[in-house]
């Protein structure tokens, strides 16, 4: 089983309208959940950053850990075609391992 | 806003060359990382590195791999002897504390011919 799985997508939805990205994982000890967005070609840009379990806000941004399903999503609401981007997800352990392990990445595209 | 710089941006280089891919994290950060993406593949973790020492690196990072911070502000990749697999995006990442996020760079494209 891979440690981090995510839909590849292409996912493509008109503008407007909500986005849910999801990951899964296999590894119990992650403690720290980011989503990261990549422009073609540029170095990842984070977005959110959450420990643990629970839900963070962020303007359209909203980022939900379940740990107990192993389970993270990223939702976009009012999406804009400037949203258009691949989105990946991020896990590390913490403690001493703090090196992030990512999702392949979900490719999205607004439509105006 | 501070920002993670990389040069250069695209390195070409033939088989079996050195290559140095040069990062100016951001200027309070303790912590320092290399990733590697292979084109159409996941970002992969090679190497962190703090207290002038790596702390952890992953099996990619062979001894063909090095790195260093020879000044207050630059940190290095070194590549000794290039093979054509080491072409991919090499970002470099930087974080303030040890579970601190991690600012990357735009990264540098390597393409090994």
């Amino acid at each position: 089983q891979k440690e981090v799985e995510q839909d590849p997508g292409p996912l493509s939805v008109p503008e407007g309208a909500i986005v849910s990205l999801n990951c899964t994982y296999s590894n119990s000890a992650f403690q720290y959940f980011m989503w990261y967005r990549q422009y073609s070609r540029k170095g990842p840009e984070l977005l959110m950053y959450t420990y643990s379990s629970g839900n963070k806000e962020d303007g359209r941004f909203t980022a939900q850990v379940d740990k107990s399903s192993k389970y993270i999503s990223l939702f976009i609401r009012d999406s804009q075609p400037s949203d258009s981007a691949t989105y990946l997800c991020a896990m590390s352990e913490g403690g001493s391992n703090y090196k992030l392990t990512f999702g392949k990445g979900t490719l999205l595209t607004v439509n105006p | 806003e501070p920002e993670v710089t990389q040069t250069p941006s695209h390195q070409v280089t033939q088989m079996g060359q050195e290559v140095i891919l040069r990062c100016v994290p951001i200027s309070n950060h303790l912590y320092f990382y290399w990733y590697r993406q292979i084109l159409g593949q996941k970002v992969e973790f090679l190497v962190s590195f703090y207290n002038n020492e790596i702390s952890e690196k992953s099996e990619i990072f062979d001894d063909q791999f090095s790195v260093e911070r020879p000044d207050g502000s630059n940190f290095t990749l070194k590549i000794r002897s290039t093979k054509l697999e080491d072409s991919a995006m090499y970002f470099c990442a930087s974080g303030w504390g040890r579970t601190d996020t991690q600012y990357f760079g735009p990264g540098t494209r390597l393409t090994v011919l």
